[in-house]
């Protein structure tokens, strides 16, 4: 069965600090993402990498930065945390470049105070 | 460029009843479409997907949508709504990331359907 798994289910953290967002699929799969999700506007795109070391920026980078060591790991960190970075962030991962479905983690919903 | 719209942000229907959830979909490409679900507290699950064979889609659970293109249209149906359907629904459209030849989703913001018992 596939399988995403995100690090934490919840996550409070102080303005300023460093904050790292693990995620690891069990599926072999190339390409892995990292949305964000707010209320009203769905889910943005962050970064996505389609290979180890690989990385894209996706439609909302500003502030994060990403990390693929590992084919079964795409890490997220926030340098700094603001308070504008309160959400919920979701991993996603995909097999292939020409198959569509993306498997999803449960989320990490974190909180800046 | 892709966008796509849902044009209710919540619906709320009675078990046992019709659902409908609203698409519409803009790409410079030739789509394809997806539905995911989102039930509480749970990551998203793909409900279906609209590849450009059959223009009518079945997915899990009861769920069908058709593509119409002359529409640009994606909505989401059901004959009779359950108790489980209660989630929140996002449409979603695909598109080529030309520098690598790979596949982006960008998804509509979500419609909430609560079920009236």
């Amino acid at each position: 069965d596939v399988k995403v798994t995100q690090s934490s289910r919840y996550l409070v953290k102080r303005t300023g600090e460093k904050v790292f967002l693990e995620c690891v699929q069990d599926m072999d799969h190339e390409n892995m993402f990292w949305y964000r999700q707010d209320p009203g506007l769905g889910l943005r795109l962050i970064y996505f990498s389609y290979d180890v070391k690989m990385k894209e920026k996706g439609d909302i980078p500003e502030g994060y930065s990403v990390s693929r060591e590992k084919k079964e790991r795409f890490s997220l960190i926030l340098e700094s945390a603001s308070t504008n970075q309160t959400s919920m962030y979701l991993c996603a991962s995909q097999s292939g470049r020409w198959t569509y479905e993306q498997y999803f983690g449960p989320g990490t919903r974190l909180t800046v105070t | 460029a892709q966008s796509v719209t849902q044009l209710d942000s919540h619906v709320s229907v009675s078990e046992g009843t019709p659902v409908l959830l609203r698409c519409n979909y803009s790409s410079s490409y030739s789509p394809s479409l997806f539905w995911y679900v989102q039930h509480p507290n749970k990551g998203l699950q793909l409900l279906l997907k609209y590849t450009s064979a059959a223009t009518l889609v079945k997915g899990i659970n009861g769920f069908e949508a058709e593509f119409k293109k002359s529409e640009t249209s994606f909505h989401l149906t059901k004959p009779s709504a359950h108790m489980s359907d209660a989630a929140e629904y996002f449409c979603v459209v695909s598109a080529f990331i030309s520098n690598f030849g790979n596949e982006k989703l960008t998804f509509g913001t979500g419609t909430r359907l609560t079920i009236i018992p």
